[in-house]
């Protein structure tokens, strides 16, 4: 049973466009959502995360977008530039449970 | 943001040959350490979670005798792949969870080729 489900597997987009990644949730004990993002051969870093108290969270170029009644949510890459080209994994986990639960994966080309 | 490095980054080893990984927490005490496994073009796969001064805890399937981890300090847990075998090679990634109960940094993987 898939717990994240995340969406599109792969995306292609013009460099300075909008990137956005998808992903829900069934489990509503989710209390953190974090997304990471990946290089070829490397680790995931930490990119951005949201708690449900807030529908929206900023830092720079990336934004994450929570609907709770839908149980979704969502990264936007805003001026999407080549060296954004990697993979993307949105998370969830629930307080008192030290696991994340990872989505598939995102596999993200800005094109030049 | 908060520092984790693995060692080695790369290691080839014979069939049957036990091998070491480090994971260390640079700048920062963890009390849980997590071991995960990642084939390619998939997600990440969690194999065990590792705190400080107790025994770790592996996700069904894992093999715990294979799969040796020991997490001796705050800042150092070690996943050892003992009698190795082909099907091993992959790429393991270890993260320390900091501040945030939540918050998990990650290493930057060691790759393992079994010959």
């Amino acid at each position: 049973q898939q717990q994240v489900k995340q969406s599109p597997q792969s995306l292609i987009v013009q460099k300075g466009g909008i990137s956005i990644i998808n992903c829900a949730y069934e489990n509503t004990a989710f209390d953190y959502f974090p997304w990471y993002q990946q290089f070829p051969g490397k680790g995931p870093a930490l990119l951005i995360a949201i708690r449900p108290d807030v529908s929206e969270k900023k830092e720079g170029r990336f934004t994450i977008s929570f609907n709770k009644s839908a149980k979704q949510f969502s990264l936007h890459i805003m001026d999407s530039q080549p060296g954004d080209s990697a993979t993307y994994f949105c998370a969830a986990s629930s307080r008192g449970s030290e696991k994340l639960v990872f989505g598939k994966g995102t596999k993200l080309t800005v094109n030049p | 943001g908060a520092v984790v490095s693995q060692h080695p980054s790369r290691v080839i080893c014979k069939s049957g040959t036990s091998v070491k990984i480090e994971c260390r927490s640079l700048d920062f005490q963890a009390t849980t350490m997590f071991w995960y496994r990642q084939f390619p073009k998939q997600s990440l796969m969690l194999m065990a979670t590792s705190n400080e001064g107790s025994k770790a805890t592996y996700e069904q399937g894992v093999e715990k005798d294979k799969f040796l981890i020991n997490h001796a300090s705050l800042t150092l847990s070690t996943l050892t792949v003992t009698s190795a075998h082909p099907e091993d090679s992959s790429f393991y990634i270890c993260s320390a969870r900091w501040t945030s109960p939540d918050t998990q940094y990650f290493g930057p993987g060691t790759r393992l080729t079994v010959l």
